[in-house]
C-alpha cells in the first residue's frame, strides 16, 4: 500500500500564482485533512473532510480551497499565493472520522512563495 | 475547543539518557491521546496511543500513560538512542467532526 501520497514534494511559486497540492490515499479512509507546519507554530489545521462531498474549515482556512469528490483524493488549492503561505504542507487521513484510530500522514510538500 | 500543552525544547541528550516529554491537555470528555514522531525530512508517524484513562501506550521503547486525574500523557523512554532524534508531537483526538489538535512539537537531539 502506498498510504498517503502527496505531490509535488517541492514547489516554488511567485506571488499571485495559483496551484493545487495533490493528496491521495489508498486505504479507503473516510477522514482526510490538510495541515501546515511552520517553525514554532506546530501543525495547524487548514481544512478537513469527513467523507466524499463533505468539507469544513480548520484553524487557518483563508487563502485555501478544498473539495472531496472521491474518497481517495483531497486536493488543496491556493487561489493567489502569498509569501505568508510559505510552509510545509501535510495531508493526513484516518480510517474513520472517529479519532481513535490515529492518522496516517503524507511526506509533505515544501512550498516557497517568492 | 480542545488544546494541548507540551514541552517545546529543543532538548539535547546523550545516548542512553532517560527521556521525559510532558504533555497536558484540556478537552471536554475523555479523548483518545496520541504521540506522533517526525524524523528529519519526513511526515509525522503515529508513535503510540491510549484510548481511555489508565491505558498505557508503548512502542519502540517509548511509553505514555493516560492520566485522567492530571489530564496528562507524558512520553518516556528509559534509554534514548541517536536514532530517536526527531520532533515529538502530543495530540488529543476526538471523534466525529471534531479536529485533531497538535502541540507545537519538541525537537530532540541525541548525541553519541
Amino acid at each position: 500500500n502506498a498510504g498517503v501520497t502527496q505531490t509535488p514534494k517541492f514547489q516554488v511559486l511567485k506571488t499571485g500564482q495559483s496551484m493545487t497540492l495533490q493528496c491521495a490515499q489508498d486505504m479507503n479512509h473516510e477522514y482526510m485533512s490538510w495541515y501546515r507546519q511552520d517553525p514554532g507554530m506546530g501543525l495547524r489545521l487548514i481544512h478537513y473532510s469527513v467523507g466524499a462531498g463533505i468539507t469544513d474549515q480548520g484553524e487557518v482556512p483563508n487563502g485555501y480551497n478544498v473539495s472531496r469528490s472521491t474518497t481517495e483524493d483531497f486536493p488543496l488549492r491556493l487561489l493567489s499565493a502569498a509569501p505568508s503561505q510559505t510552509s510545509v504542507y501535510f495531508c493526513a487521513s484516518s480510517r474513520h472520522s472517529e479519532g481513535n484510530y490515529g492518522y496516517t500522514f503524507g511526506s509533505g510538500t515544501r512550498l516557497t512563495v517568492v | 475547543g480542545d488544546s494541548v500543552t507540551q514541552m517545546e525544547g529543543p532538548v539535547t541528550l546523550s545516548e542512553e539518557a532517560f527521556l521525559t516529554i510532558n504533555c497536558t491537555y484540556t478537552a471536554t470528555g475523555y479523548p483518545s491521546l496520541f504521540w506522533y514522531v517526525q524524523y528529519p525530512g519526513e511526515g509525522l508517524q503515529l508513535l503510540l496511543k491510549a484510548t481511555k484513562a489508565d491505558d498505557k501506550g508503548s512502542n519502540k521503547g517509548f511509553e505514555a500513560t493516560y492520566r485522567k486525574e492530571t489530564t496528562s500523557f507524558h512520553l518516556e523512554k528509559g534509554s534514548v538512542q541517536v536514532s530517536d532524534s526527531a520532533v515529538y508531537f502530543c495530540a488529543p483526538g476526538r471523534g466525529g467532526s471534531e479536529k485533531l489538535v497538535f502541540g507545537k512539537g519538541m525537537k530532540l537531539t541525541v548525541n553519541p
